[in-house]
């Protein structure tokens, strides 16, 4: 069974940096038939796929428009864990924040973290 | 704004037939499958419907989605009132290489 473990801090400053962690259980980050994607959620914007990281021989990323710049996934093979580090926050970026994996299916994002409420305010 | 467009809200007696639509354009909707996410009140979202129109284990068949050109629709056929919950529509798209959300509908079974 699949268990996504996320943490990272639940208030942080405008302008600073976003960073929160995944812990994997069940499956490996460097799996070569899955991706992981970080997808938020917020009253304004609904659900906003963010972005992922995935191995195929060699690291990819994909990250959204909407936070393209700003953001970076990345997979720490010796923690088997993903993080994602977003940049120059402001309110805007306040939401709930899921780690997500797709695994099996094409986009299937099958299992989901429990999900960490980032409110940006100073 | 969304890349994808779905209804805000739809309502049913219980019993009935909910249709959910979801519209793209030919980068998403038209170039791949689509995938429904269901989110139950003060839970996370749930991978409901994969690949246009499969299941995963556990979902039961009174939801059934297809896909038709650029558009694709989330049926629930004999509502509930555990039915009640956001849906959303998600797929990927080319002309930005990157995954997108509908706006997400509300379903309340009268």
């Amino acid at each position: 069974q699949v268990q996504l473990q996320q943490s990272g801090p639940g208030l942080v400053k405008p302008s600073e940096t976003l960073s929160l962690t995944c812990a994997i259980s069940g499956d490996s980050v460097s799996s070569n038939i899955v991706t992981w994607n970080w997808i938020r959620q917020s009253p304004s914007r609904g659900l906003e796929w963010l972005g992922r990281t995935y191995y195929r021989s060699k690291w990819y990323n994909d990250y959204a428009v909407s936070v393209r710049g700003r953001i970076a996934v990345t997979p720490d093979t010796s923690k088997n864990q993903v993080s994602l580090h977003l940049n120059s926050v402001t309110p805007e970026d306040t939401g709930v924040y899921y780690c997500v994996r797709d695994g099996e299916w094409w986009f299937g994002l099958d299992y989901w973290g429990q999900g960490t409420l980032v409110t940006v305010s100073s | 704004q969304s890349m994808l467009t779905q209804p805000p809200s739809v309502s049913a007696a219980p019993g009935q037939k909910v249709t959910i639509s979801c519209s793209g354009s030919s980068s998403n909707i038209g170039s791949h499958y689509v995938n429904w996410i269901q989110q139950l009140p003060g839970t996370a979202p749930k991978l409901l419907i994969y690949e246009n129109d499969k299941r995963p284990s556990g979902i039961p068949d009174r939801f059934s989605g297809s896909k038709s050109g650029t558009s694709a629709t989330l049926d629930i056929t004999g509502v509930q009132t555990g039915d009640e919950a956001d849906y959303y529509c998600l797929t990927w798209d080319n002309s930005v290489n990157a995954g997108g959300f509908g706006g997400g509908t509300k379903v309340t079974v009268l």
